[in-house]
């Protein structure tokens, strides 16, 4: 099974600030199968990324990725206040799935 | 619009049974295959198990597989988890996705790009 490590924990940003997310897996990940997800308090999680880099429909272009192999990012270059949430990477294409431990934006 | 609505979470004593389900709507249920993911108290998202559009091919994660299982009726644009002999530690939000398991006959799972807002199941005596 793939095991996708995330960094930091936890990133304490201010609004405007730009956050960088990274996702590390224990081996390469095939055709650059990674996904990133959002979760706000109380919702269900959101595509935000998908194939590394394509944004999924609706997102603003804030939000990008990046990366290949094992070691992929996601920027989000100007924190608005509804981007401080927890953010999950996940591989997909073969069996198992599986996601990182996710990544708590919060506000500094 | 697209949406999964999820149903059947409860209270339940450890050792019992629930069966969860997962209503789509403003698409067809079998152009997708879907699955479950949960998510314990205050931790991250754990795939727990999928179904191929046809409900044929099914995928269990190792922590649930011979205690839960997963079912799709096409016809009423559902889906359904069966959970027997539940465990503290299967209390969780669990959420209905689509995608996450085979869609077709190729042998690529894509990634899952609708969720439900989930259902509480909690195990305890």
């Amino acid at each position: 099974d793939i095991v996708l490590t995330q960094s930091p924990g936890t990133l304490s940003l201010s609004p405007g600030e730009r956050a960088t997310l990274s996702c590390r897996a224990s081996q390469s990940v095939s055709s650059n199968y990674l996904a990133w997800y959002q979760q706000n308090p109380g919702q269900a999680p959101r595509l935000l990324i998908y194939g590394a880099s394509s944004r999924a429909t609706g997102i603003p272009d804030r939000f990008s990725g990046s990366g290949s192999g094992t070691d992929f990012t996601l920027t989000i270059s100007r924190l608005e206040p509804e981007d401080f949430a927890v953010f999950y990477c996940q591989h997909y294409g073969r069996s198992p799935l599986t996601f990182g431990g996710g990544t708590k934006v919060e506000i500094k | 619009e697209v949406q999964l609505v999820e149903s059947g979470g409860s209270v339940v004593r450890p050792g019992g049974s629930l069966r969860l389900s997962c209503v789509a709507s403003g698409f067809s249920l079998d152009d997708y295959g879907m699955s479950w993911v949960r998510q314990a108290p205050g931790k991250g998202l754990e795939w727990v198990s999928g179904v191929d559009w046809s409900g044929s091919k099914k995928g269990y994660a190792d922590s649930v597989r011979d205690r839960f299982t997963v079912s799709r009726d096409n016809a009423k644009n559902s889906l359904y988890l069966q959970m027997n002999s539940l465990r503290a530690e299967d209390t969780a939000l669990y959420h209905c996705a689509r995608g996450g398991h085979y869609s077709d006959s190729s042998s690529y799972i894509p990634y899952m790009d609708v969720w439900g807002k989930g259902t509480t199941v909690t195990v305890s005596s």
